[in-house]
């Protein structure tokens, strides 16, 4: 099993709509997991990083963590086409918090 | 006021040139990245220092040597270049390992 896998996506949502992000990491060990937006030809920019089960909500972004199933999650609500970009998943992996291994993201495009 | 910069932005070279790629970060951090982006979009870490130790170092041609100054200050150098090294190299910094931010990117074309 890889480290960081994503629904590879191309995932297309309308405007106004929930836009649906996920992600499931091998490493139980793993505590902190972020969420990083990658627009083309852009460097990533963090936008959402968890640590406790559940939910977390920032804006229009709610990131979910279940450890138990080694599934986090990034919704988008009201999705604008500015949300159009490469969504990218993190986990510290490897034994090493310094060291975060990123899935292959999930390119989305919010469609006016 | 530019948090983490690289330089140069654009590289293109020829096969078997030597060339180094540097990066800056003013935010205080203790921990300093470099990520290798390929043409299929995946980011995968190269080497890590903190506090200018080498942390992390991925398995990667010896070829290319990293190499901190101070805390501020992580270049990257790479000899004798080959067609595969083409590739976008990202530059990023963390305070310990927390979450990092990224530098703009220089994208390397080697000829």
């Amino acid at each position: 099993q890889k480290e960081v896998e994503q629904n590879s996506g191309p995932l297309s949502v309308p405007e106004g709509a929930i836009a649906s992000l996920n992600c499931t990491y091998s490493d139980r060990g793993s505590q902190s997991f972020f969420w990083y937006r990658q627009y083309s030809g852009k460097s990533p920019e963090l936008i959402m990083f968890i640590y406790s089960n559940g939910d977390k909500e920032d804006g229009r972004f709610t990131a979910q963590l279940n450890k138990a199933s080694q599934y986090v999650s990034l919704l988008i609500r009201d999705s604008q086409p500015s949300d159009s970009a490469t969504y990218l998943c993190a986990v510290p992996s490897g034994g090493s918090n310094y060291k975060l291994t990123f899935g292959k993201g999930t390119l989305l495009t919010v469609n006016p | 006021d530019t948090a983490v910069s690289q330089t140069p932005k654009y590289l293109v070279t020829q096969m078997g040139n030597d060339k180094s790629i540097k990066c800056e970060q003013n935010l205080g951090h203790d921990t300093m990245y470099w990520y290798k982006q390929d043409s299929k979009k995946f980011l995968k870490i190269m080497f890590s220092y903190n506090n200018k130790e080498l942390i992390i170092n991925e398995t990667v041609p010896n070829r290319f040597s990293p190499k901190s100054p101070d805390k501020a200050h992580l270049n990257l150098h790479i000899n004798s270049l080959e067609l595969g090294d083409s590739a976008v190299y990202f530059c990023a910094s963390a305070y310990s390992y927390n979450e990092q931010f990224f530098g703009p990117g220089t994208r390397l074309t080697v000829l």
